[in-house]
């Protein structure tokens, strides 16, 4: 099964409403977790570090007041898009970094679809 | 410039046939390399490592030439289910191991 999940898989939302994203690391702690976005036929693009416990890390040029992340243990972080619009309608996904004898895997979510209308 | 380039592609090649395609990398301070696999409308999926003496799994071969920054994916004996489009990943290990990826290269297996 999937190491870490994430839902909503799709959620349609009306201009100008909030949307919450979950991503959650299923029997590992993960004290950091990644969100990304992702448009059509583009690269996966990094737009903040969730930090547990601490403030997220954003990306240049991505609105901190626009995605709000909160990781408040050690198997949650979500990512809440605030006044949704249109142009936010993207592919969102978050994955985690395991630290095992072999070093460093990442692992992703399922991904989210959200469709602003 | 981007940090990762790729070839988008698409590479439309026969079943049984080898494919080929490369990444380049700007930072050369970039210190882990992956394959990702990504098929439509879904999450990447970590093909394979690459390291630094290159390395195999099963049909895949991964190579890395740090001198020119660019690693390469080869596939051998191509499958139907080998259509899908291939991400390279490049990790900095002092940036926290933040993930840069490429835009990635689509491979289309006929048969």
């Amino acid at each position: 099964g999937a190491v870490v999940s994430q839902h909503p898989s799709r959620v349609i939302c009306k201009s100008g409403t909030s949307v919450k994203i979950e991503c959650r690391s299923l029997d590992f702690q993960a004290t950091t977790m990644f969100w990304y976005r992702q448009f059509p036929k583009k690269s996966l693009m990094l737009m903040a570090t969730s930090n547990e416990g601490s403030k997220a890390t954003y990306e240049q040029g991505v609105e901190k007041d626009k995605f709000l992340i909160n990781h408040a243990s050690l198997t949650l972080s979500t990512l809440t898009v605030t006044s949704a619009h249109p142009e936010d309608s993207s592919f969102y996904i978050c994955s985690a970094r395991v630290t095992g004898s072999s070093g460093n895997t990442i692992y992703f979510g399922e991904g989210s679809w959200l469709t602003v209308v | 410039r981007k940090e990762v380039e790729q070839d988008p592609g698409p590479f439309n090649v026969p079943e049984g046939a080898t494919v080929a395609f490369n990444c380049t990398y700007s930072n050369s301070a970039s210190q882990s390399f992956f394959w990702y696999r990504q098929d439509c409308r879904k999450e990447p999926k970590l093909l394979m490592s690459v390291y630094s003496s290159g390395n195999e799994d099963g049909r895949f071969t991964a190579q890395l030439n740090r001198a020119s920054q660019y690693i390469s994916l080869l596939i051998r004996d191509s499958k139907l289910s080998d259509s899908a489009t291939y991400l390279c990943v490049v990790s900095d290990r002092s940036n926290d191991y933040k993930l840069s990826f490429g835009a990635g290269t689509t491979v289309t297996v006929r048969a």
